[in-house]
């Protein structure tokens, strides 16, 4: 089955910088692909996701990179605020699967 | 729309006493889910359903019963609670799983059981 790992359980920046957060997968034929941020006390929250037909993809201040080669996963934030203060976590799905599994989640600080 | 909701927020359970999670949603979404969330830990999906009348098991589903008779409603069985069950619950939903589609996730329900 699929399995989805983090590279580090926490990650601390200086606000106004950018940020990286990376996940792992192990199955390659997983099609798609969700990166949700959860503040404290709140369910998770959307904030982007990608197919696997795609390399990447950009909203507002976020952009979503997939390296389908290396089963490697990351989200970009730019300009990171002290509102992006949360646990962020990526969430995949195998082809024809009906369930995400989640990775544990990076804790996101961000200092003055 | 009220999007996702859940009842209770926090509730406290003694070992072996039952228990109903709540949870409904008025976005008229097919795919409901249920999941654990424990500290340090990502979610795990206990229970879910595709569509009103068919549920199936996820990747923790020992000690929880599921049924949706109705679209809007998922509720979530304890059916004797234990310390291991302690955490934090989300249900989830989304439009539909048969096509790639963000889940709308509950503010949650801390549970403790002693």
């Amino acid at each position: 089955g699929e399995s989805v790992g983090l590279h580090l359980p926490t990650l601390s920046v200086q606000e106004g910088d950018n940020s990286i957060i990376n996940c792992a997968y192990s199955n390659s034929a997983s099609d798609y692909f969700i990166w949700y941020k959860q503040e404290s006390g709140k369910g998770p929250q959307f904030i982007i996701d990608i197919r696997s037909n795609m390399d990447k993809r950009q909203g507002q201040r976020v952009t979503v990179l997939l390296n389908k080669t290396v089963k490697h996963l990351s989200l970009q934030i730019a300009a990171t605020q002290p509102g992006d203060s949360a646990v962020y976590f990526c969430a995949v799905r195998g082809r024809g699967a009906q369930k995400l599994v989640f990775g544990q989640g990076t804790r996101l600080t961000i200092n003055p | 729309n009220a999007g996702v909701t859940q009842t209770p927020k926090f509730q406290v359970l003694k070992t072996g006493q039952s228990m109903t999670l709540q949870c409904a949603q008025d976005m008229n979404h097919e795919y409901m889910s249920w999941y654990r969330q424990d500290p340090g830990m990502g979610l795990r999906l206990i229970h879910y359903s595709v569509g009103a009348g068919i549920t199936d098991q996820g990747e923790v589903p020992n000690g929880y019963n599921v049924s949706r008779s109705t679209t809007e409603d998922f509720p979530l069985r304890l059916l004797s609670a234990a310390p291991s069950q302690t955490s934090v619950y989300f249900c989830a939903s989304s439009y539909s799983y048969g096509l790639p589609d963000t889940q709308y996730f509950g503010p949650g329900t801390r549970l403790t059981v002693l």
